[in-house]
Order: structure tokens, then sequence, then C-alpha cells
């Protein structure tokens, strides 16, 4: 079955430094998105990128995060000056249509110190 | 604002049948999903309603009533395995507004 696919699996960096969370979405998927769980709490909506340009994003995706497809695989983000707040699992997810049936990563865990 | 409730924790018996009641208020409204999520995993999908009415996946079924901003999700036959957290989501547009999530407990 096609996964999405997400590295590091853990990530620990100092507050102020810059991160690069990476993805592989399923491959026929055009819908990529960014979600972030903090410890024990809901599911938060980051951005949501289509046809190579964000499609939407949330007040929590500020001028700190910024997202990227470099290439016809890969789909990151980046956070660049990291905050103890940002200490989130953070998940990557695809899906053919816009907004359902999405295919989550296993996370990216970020603990920023 | 936008809210999802649904109840933080359910407990149920295993073979028995559970259902998890979420209901929305949200400026835009596409259609509710269901995902389930063990501990320190990933949020799998389980079903998604855009139109009123049940959907049925094997065990698990889901219902919507969008005039009454009310859905459920229904989970037949308990396993041990469905032992998870369940968290309900309305589609607005392309982004998820996520519930809370409920605790299923089952017992043997």
């Amino acid at each position: 079955e096609p996964e999405v696919t997400q590295t590091p699996s853990h990530q620990v960096t100092q507050m102020g430094q810059e991160v690069i969370l990476r993805c592989v979405p399923i491959s026929n998927h055009l819908y990529f998105y960014w979600y972030r769980q903090i410890l024990g709490q809901k599911v938060e909506f980051l951005v949501s990128f289509y046809n190579n340009e964000i499609s939407e994003k949330s007040e929590i995706f500020d001028d700190q995060f910024s997202v990227e497809r470099p290439d016809g695989s890969n789909f990151t983000l980046k956070i660049r000056s990291t905050k103890l707040e940002d200490s989130a699992m953070y998940f990557c997810a695809s899906s053919e249509a816009g907004g359902y049936g999405y295919t989550f990563g296993s996370g990216t865990r970020l603990t920023v110190v | 604002g936008q809210s999802l409730e649904q109840p933080s924790e359910v407990t149920a018996v295993e073979g028995a049948i559970v259902q998890i009641n979420c209901t929305y208020q949200t400026s835009g409204f596409y259609g509710l999903s269901w995902y389930q999520q063990h501990d320190g995993g990933a949020p799998t999908f389980l079903s998604y309603n855009a139109l009123d009415g049940l959907e049925e996946t094997g065990r698990f079924s889901s219902f919507l009533s969008r005039s009454d901003s009310y859905g459920y999700l229904l989970l037949q036959e308990l396993q041990m395995k469905d032992s998870a957290s369940y968290f309900c989501a309305v589609r607005a547009l392309y982004q998820l507004i996520w519930g809370a999530g409920t605790k299923l407990i089952i017992k043997p």
C-alpha cells in the first residue's frame, strides 16, 4: 500500500535554529499538507499545497514557516528560527482530492531545547 | 469561532457496539471526516461524509446530519485493536479542522 514517508522521525534542535522537515507524498496525489500535534492535544492545520503553491494556511503558519516542493517527489517544511512552543509532532499528508481522504506520514517529533 | 465537540473518553466491551458523537460549528463546511489514531501513531483515515446519511465501511459506519451540525462514528463488533483515539474533522475547503479526540477504551 502506498505510504507517505517522513524524515527524520525525531529531531532535537536548539532554540533559534532552522529546521527542515522532509516528506515524500504518495506519487499520484496532488494535494499536500502539513499538520502538527502538540503532545496530548488536537491536530492543527498548518498549510495546504496544490499546483506548486500554497492553497490555504493557518494563523500558526507565520513568516517563520515556509514550504517547498524542490523536485517531483519531496515536500518540505522549514521553520526558520525555532521556538520552544514549536515542539510538537509534525505530520505530512497527501490526498488525491482536496480536503479529504488524507494519507498521513508517521510524523517527525520535533523537540526544541 | 470554529469548534467541534466530541466526548473525551468512551468505554465499551469487546464485541459490543459503540457510537462516538461529534457536533460542530464552523464557518465553512464541505464534509465530515473520521480518523483513528493509536498512541504515538499517525492518524488513519476512516470515513468521509459530504452528504446527509449513513456510510458503511466494514465494521465502521459514519453518519451525518448537516441540518443538525452533527455526525457520529459507529463501531461494531469491537476488537481490542480498536482501542485508540478517534477524531472527527470538518473539511473547510482544503484544510481539516479537528476535534479534540475521543479515547476509546475497550475492556475484555
